[in-house]
């Protein structure tokens, strides 16, 4: 069965700290692999995508992850974290058609000052 | 472009009663879907279209229809809300590849 594991249901890390959210996909076929944050309120952003290629991808707010097919992981990381990253992230995988998204449960991060 | 917008926001039902959650894109996407967020479980997929006229279901589409007679709008309706259906709806469209989310609608059934 297709599926998203986020491991990590809660993380705080202080200001400045470098940052690793994991995630984990069981998926049939070459995945579609994306990473999404939902800050308090609000809709999804995309944060990047994986499709084909370079497996370290590179996103938005400084964010990039890595695609290793042998762990069938995505993990996402950024080097240095600010406060305003504190937000809710989800970890999703693709259909072919790109129309439909299985995610995650989610890691909410909190970032200490 | 004011990309996919919601309406309404918050809503409040009491069972039984029924209700369409509206959303619409100005992209002119060809791919439009539904989700639900509740807590602990991310985004379930409730029911997707891949143009005008064509619809199929997600994970759980139990409760809910859908229509896509236009590119731009993809209403979801609930027939007879159940307190199960609390939850935060979001809206997506896409081009073919990633997905524009909606800023999403607060749904209580009490």
């Amino acid at each position: 069965a297709q599926s998203v594991t986020q491991p990590d249901i809660h993380i705080t890390v202080s200001e400045g700290a470098s940052l690793e959210l994991r995630c984990n996909y069981s998926y049939g076929a070459t995945p579609y692999l994306f990473w999404y944050v939902q800050s308090p309120g609000q809709g999804l952003q995309l944060l990047l995508k994986y499709f084909s290629g370079d497996t370290l991808v590179q996103g938005i707010k400084g964010f990039e992850a890595e695609f290793k097919r042998s762990q069938s992981s995505f993990n996402l990381r950024k080097p240095s974290v600010h406060w305003s990253d504190a937000a809710e992230y989800f970890c999703a995988v693709g259909a072919p058609s790109y129309n439909k998204l299985i995610f995650g449960a989610g890691t909410r991060l909190a970032v200490h000052p | 472009n004011a990309g996919v917008t919601q309406t309404p926001k918050f809503q409040v039902l009491k069972t039984g009663q029924s209700m369409t959650l509206q959303c619409a894109q100005d992209m002119n996407h060809e791919y439009m879907s539904w989700y639900r967020q509740d807590p602990g479980m991310g985004l379930r997929l409730i029911h997707y279209s891949v143009g005008a006229g064509i619809t199929d279901q997600g994970e759980v589409p139990n409760g809910y229809n859908v229509s896509r007679s236009t590119t731009e709008d993809f209403p979801l309706r609930l027939l007879s809300a159940a307190p199960s259906q609390t939850s935060v709806y979001f809206c997506a469209s896409s081009p073919g590849d990633e997905q524009y989310f909606g800023p999403g609608t607060r749904l209580t059934v009490t």
